[in-house]
């Protein structure tokens, strides 16, 4: 079935580095997609969006670059933080509106 | 301050016992959902409401039943708790289908069936 998922269960940086997370997704159908910050103990939080109509889009120290042609997202995060150590999510919205989560990626900052 | 707030935080419940757990908004959202949240398996999708008086099924609907008798309060209810519905439970709301979908989320109801 067609289904978000992540290319890296965990990522370790340095803090000061900037760091990747991948997604892929296959539903091709999705015109919407979010990254959420996670951190423990707490419920996701919106860090960026971007429309399908879109390449990328940027906000304060995140990038998000969307690649239609093999369906794959990824979020960058300009140097990363201490408190960027989290678990990451992309969703995709479904035609019905429904968000679609991939599985996560857990960000550690060594400092 | 504006926001989803779930209740309980946590709760132990026998196997067969009945529960609901509560979700509440008050930014006039028109869609809510509730989510549950495992480890490895990432949040999925048990049911939904893109407005007051309609609700449709997830990912994982069964053994779970919702209502939206208006539109700030959408309780998820487990009729007869098995030890699998343990998981950290999110409700969450948007404004809808339009542009924006961004999903705002509660903390959380951390449920655990023995």
């Amino acid at each position: 079935g067609e289904s978000v998922g992540l290319h890296l269960p965990t990522l370790s940086v340095q803090e000061g580095d900037n760091s990747i997370i991948n997604c892929a997704y296959s539903n091709s159908a999705s015109d919407y997609f979010i990254w959420y910050k996670q951190e423990s103990g707490k419920g996701p939080q919106f860090i960026i969006d971007i429309r399908s109509n879109m390449d990328k889009r940027q906000g304060q120290r995140v990038t998000v670059l969307l690649n239609k042609t093999v369906k794959h997202l990824s979020l960058q995060i300009a140097a990363t933080q201490p408190g960027d150590s989290a678990v990451y999510f992309c969703a995709e919205r479904r035609s019905q509106g429904n968000l679609i989560f991939g599985k996560g990626t857990k960000l550690s900052v060594k400092p | 301050i504006a926001g989803i707030t779930q209740a309980p935080t946590s709760q132990i419940l026998a196997a067969g016992r009945r529960m609901t757990l509560r979700c509440t908004q008050d930014m006039r959202h028109n869609a809510m959902y509730w989510y549950r949240q495992d480890l490895g398996l990432g949040l999925r999708l048990i049911h939904y409401s893109n407005t007051a008086g309609t609700t449709g099924k997830g990912e994982v609907p069964d053994g779970y039943s919702v209502s939206r008798a208006n539109t700030d309060d959408f309780p998820l209810t487990l009729a007869s708790a098995v030890p699998s519905q343990t998981s950290v439970y999110f409700c969450a709301s948007s404004e809808g289908q339009g542009d924006r979908t961004e999903a705002f989320f509660g903390q959380g109801t951390r449920l655990t069936v023995v």
